[in-house]
């Protein structure tokens, strides 16, 4: 299992273009987030879903929106990037039930720096 | 929202236990305590959890004071690899049934040979 996977690793935006992040995961998992880090703050929510064609607004939505056409995927899109969002992005993956059902599991991240 | 509080760094020498404490004097009584880790950069990655009573599992015990106001993550022994920031974080309910973890800064800790 490759667990939960982000592309792209690294990307560089200028003020105003758009991009979205891949999270993929291969676990069967429900629910899946989106968080944010940055120095000096811990993990933020930006986004989550509970389930396929799902979607709710986390801690700090703005600016973002995102889709689950796919149980297995989880995009988040910027629609206009700002410097502010000059980021680290984790996308995590947790089941609704079972004996995993505390544990999110997270992807190794994307780095995004907004010019 | 139930805020925890951790030291901002520790040391540990390899093979000795690491103590790392949390308190969370704001925790409601259905709260749960969990440990996360963060190693240079990677996503975090589940340790334990627990609501009142010490847990075991094959990283790290918890232990949680009877009044749940605060908490100690314990690695047995030590290993260079552990070197990373520890994250004692509340889960919180909100929007029905859905829960959400809430994230402070951590400690960062160090393992020395």
């Amino acid at each position: 299992n490759a667990g939960v996977t982000q592309t792209p690793k690294f990307r560089v935006l200028k003020t105003g273009q758009s991009m979205t992040l891949l999270c993929a995961q291969d676990m069967n998992h429900e629910y899946m987030y989106w968080y944010r880090q940055d120095p000096g703050m811990g993990l933020r929510l930006i986004h989550y879903s509970v389930g396929e064609g799902t979607t709710a607004k986390g801690e700090v939505p703005d600016g973002y929106n995102v889709s689950r056409l796919k149980k297995q995927n989880f995009l988040l899109g910027l629609e206009s990037a700002a410097p502010s969002q000059t980021s680290v992005y984790f996308c995590a993956s947790s089941p609704p039930s079972g004996s995993n059902f505390h544990e999110q599991f997270f992807g190794p991240g994307t780095r995004l720096t907004v010019l | 929202d139930a805020k925890t509080t951790q030291p901002t760094s520790m040391d540990c020498a390899e093979g000795r236990a690491a103590n790392l404490p949390c308190n969370h004097s704001t925790i409601s009584g259905n709260e749960y305590v969990y440990w996360y880790r963060q190693i240079h950069s990677q996503g975090p990655q589940y340790i334990i959890h627990g609501l009142k009573n010490n847990e075991t599992n094959e990283m790290a015990s918890l232990i949680i004071t009877e009044d749940r106001k605060s908490s100690t993550l314990i690695l047995p022994h030590a290993t260079l690899r552990d070197t990373a920031v520890y994250y004692c974080i509340v889960r919180v309910a909100f929007s029905g049934n859905n829960r959400k973890l809430i994230w402070g800064l951590g400690t960062s800790l160090a393992v020395n040979p």
